[in-house]
């Protein structure tokens, strides 16, 4: 398999732009994860979709930044418009089924887009 | 744990020798643990994992310890080798959110 896969992978971009990061879970995978990733905060789950359905999107910082699930094998993060603060590598994760008695099925990563808002 | 800010621990180690990377939770609710392990320019990658109900589990060269009471988990590498040189993230999870940690970063040196 070739593991969830990311673009763009580097991303630079003026202030006020639209950015649309894309993500393609591994076949099969149920869930899907958006993440980000800075210094300052760490690893911050944003947006949690299970069976193309948003589950929880409490991570989402703002209304500037919103995802889609339109099929299972395709996911979008949109930021509109993109500020400095938001610079950060952003990663899409995948998981089997998400919860299963209980426990959380393993997600796996991937290469995540790096971003610069200039 | 959540995450802490800018300065990553780091762990220093000769390779050949064990490493013991420690992590406090916060969450005595959590009932599943995971140690990730993220090289530079890649997403983290799964290790191993524990549920609360054990409190050791072992892998190929890696082996997890909970301890519930402090609420404390740690990760031993044996014979550790360069190619182990990564930041190593412990989290916590219960229900479908994972929280993860600062993360440790663990120097490998040859």
């Amino acid at each position: 398999d070739a593991g969830v896969i990311q673009s763009p992978r580097h991303e630079v971009t003026e202030m006020g732009q639209e950015v649309t990061l894309r993500c393609k879970p591994i076949s099969g995978h149920n869930s899907l994860f958006w993440y980000r990733q800075t210094m300052m905060r760490g690893l911050e789950l944003l947006i949690y979709f299970n069976n193309n359905v948003p589950i929880d999107d409490s991570g989402m910082p703002e209304d500037r930044f919103s995802a889609k699930m339109p099929n299972a094998s395709f996911s979008t993060l949109k930021i509109q418009p993109s500020e400095p603060r938001d610079s950060a590598v952003y990663f899409c994760a995948s998981s089997l089924g998400g919860v299963v008695k209980g426990f959380q099925e393993t997600q796996y990563f991937g290469p995540g887009t790096r971003l610069l808002v200039l | 744990g959540e995450s802490v800010g800018l300065h990553l621990p780091t762990l220093s180690v000769q390779e050949g020798d064990n490493s013991i990377i420690n992590c406090a939770y916060s969450n005595s609710a959590s009932d599943y643990f995971i140690w990730y392990k993220q090289e530079s320019g890649k997403g983290p990658q799964f290790i191993i994992d524990i549920r609360s109900n054990m409190d050791k589990r072992q892998g190929q060269r890696v082996t997890v310890l909970l301890n519930k009471t402090v609420k404390h988990l740690s990760l031993q590498i044996a014979a550790t080798q360069p190619g182990d040189s990564a930041v190593y993230f412990c989290a916590e999870g219960g229900g479908f959110k994972t929280i993860f940690g600062a993360g440790t970063r663990l120097f490998v040196k040859a």
